[in-house]
């Protein structure tokens, strides 16, 4: 089946520093997504990418679309202690009323103040 | 109003018990799904509902049936519950065509003893 490889698996920064993590895939995706989860939480949407080369932002988040459709990554500026969480990355492809979100494995953010 | 609610949030049971797991949207959404996260924080799906029909049945043991009494409803009942079946369970659910991702429930963390 599809498989996303998401890293780096974690990082540790300091508050102010600016973050990126990436996902790559074997196949093409429609969509990217990036979802945040917070402890005891279900994903949050971050970001969604709908067009091979869309560069998104959304705050001091920015993603893009990877333009062979195959890769996305999603950077997160000038961090702040509330960004800790684990990033999910997701793709997706849709036909009429069926689908699959595919996750890659999350990157684990920590912050020191 | 909580988007996509999910009852219970912590479910802790012996081996062999049948439990229910209920979700509920009022989103309006066509698709309702159930995603299970493992230990290692790894979001796999195993069911998609949509407008009351299964739409994809992943590689899941028979003892788990969902069942959707109507379009803002899907719940999963599991039989026989076994060790590995620890983990939590995500209820989430789209619009059709899915474009905007999916919305997610916060999660029932189910733990068998």
């Amino acid at each position: 089946g599809q498989q996303l490889n998401q890293s780096p698996q974690s990082m540790f920064i300091q508050e102010g520093e600016d973050v990126s993590m990436n996902c790559t895939s074997s196949s093409i995706f429609n969509t990217w997504l990036w979802y945040k989860q917070d402890p005891g939480e279900g994903p949050v949407l971050l970001i969604a990418l709908y067009k091979a080369g869309e560069l998104t932002s959304n705050g001091r988040l920015t993603a893009q679309f990877g333009i062979t459709r195959k890769d996305s990554f999603l950077n997160i500026s000038a961090s702040i202690p509330s960004d800790v969480g684990i990033y999910f990355c997701a793709g997706l492809n849709y036909g009429g009323s069926q689908g699959n979100l595919i996750f890659g494995k999350g990157t684990k953010l920590s912050v020191k103040p | 109003d909580t988007a996509v609610s999910q009852t219970p949030k912590y479910l802790v049971t012996q081996m062999g018990n049948d439990k229910s797991i209920k979700c509920e949207q009022n989103l309006g959404h066509d698709t309702m799904y159930w995603y299970k996260q493992d230990s290692k924080k790894f979001l796999k799906i195993m069911f998609s509902y949509n407008n009351k029909e299964l739409i994809i049945n992943e590689t899941v043991p028979n003892r788990f049936s969902p069942k959707s009494p109507d379009k803002a409803h899907l719940n999963l009942h599991i039989n026989s519950l076994e060790l590995g079946d620890s983990a939590v369970y995500f209820c989430a659910s789209s619009p059709r065509g899915q474009l905007y991702g999916y919305t997610f429930g916060s999660g029932t963390r189910l733990t068998v003893v």
